[in-house]
């Protein structure tokens, strides 16, 4: 079992829905990254959290330190935001700072 | 400013050949970070550099890669020798100590 689970693995949704995505792991962590990647491009990194919930743009990332669970939600989803959305959890130990990451979310918008 | 630079961005070599990949990360960054993704797999941590130390290369495969950050500045990556299973996608990443962290494009990498 990988140390952070992400799902659904594949989603499909119509342009303007709102869009979750989950995060679960099992290891203590001081961070969590929510990564995106478009086809065939790089990786943009779009929240970095520890607590509570952040917002950007459309763009609304939570997370629940005691249940071990981030969401990452997009509201007037647009096809544009069709990527791979990748969760990615940063250990406890000072000065490593290393990632481990979940397998990722392909998310399909449709116009 | 200029954020991380890899490059080649694709690379096609022979089982058995040598590759050297190559990272530049965000000027003033200290922490330096491989990753590979292997086809279907999730991407996985290799080494991190802090300045020109390797403070963790627990994720490295085997002694077929050499990583080497002289300088503290840009690091490289060599494959040598090349097998099939090396193919994936290698990402490089810099951060400052604790903050967000910057990747790169990637350098497809496929051994044929």
């Amino acid at each position: 079992k990988n140390e952070v689970e992400q799902s659904p693995q594949n989603l499909t949704a119509q342009e303007g829905e709102f869009i979750t995505i989950n995060c679960s792991y099992s290891v203590g962590i001081s961070a969590l990254h929510w990564l995106q990647q478009h086809p065939g491009g790089g990786i943009v990194s779009l929240f970095m959290l520890s607590s509570g919930k952040k917002k950007h743009g459309r763009l609304i990332a939570t997370i629940n330190i005691q249940e071990k669970h981030s969401s990452l939600h997009i509201t007037a989803s647009h096809p544009r935001d069709s990527a791979v959305y990748i969760c990615a959890v940063r250990g406890t130990n000072f000065g490593n700072e290393k990632l481990t990451f979940g397998t990722g979310t392909r998310l399909t918008i449709i116009p | 400013e200029a954020g991380v630079t890899q490059f080649p961005s694709h690379s096609v070599i022979e089982k058995g050949q040598t590759v050297t990949l190559r990272c530049d990360p965000i000027s003033g960054h200290d922490n330096l970070y491989w990753y590979r993704r292997v086809m279907g797999k999730e991407i996985k941590f290799l080494l991190h550099f802090v300045k020109e130390s390797k403070q963790d290369e627990s994720g490295m495969p085997n002694n077929r890669f050499l990583a080497e950050r002289t300088g503290g500045t840009y690091s490289t990556l060599k494959v040598q020798p090349a097998e099939l299973e090396d193919s994936g996608v290698y990402f490089c990443a810099s951060s400052l100590a604790g903050q967000e962290l910057f990747f790169g494009s990637g350098t497809q990498l496929s051994v044929l």
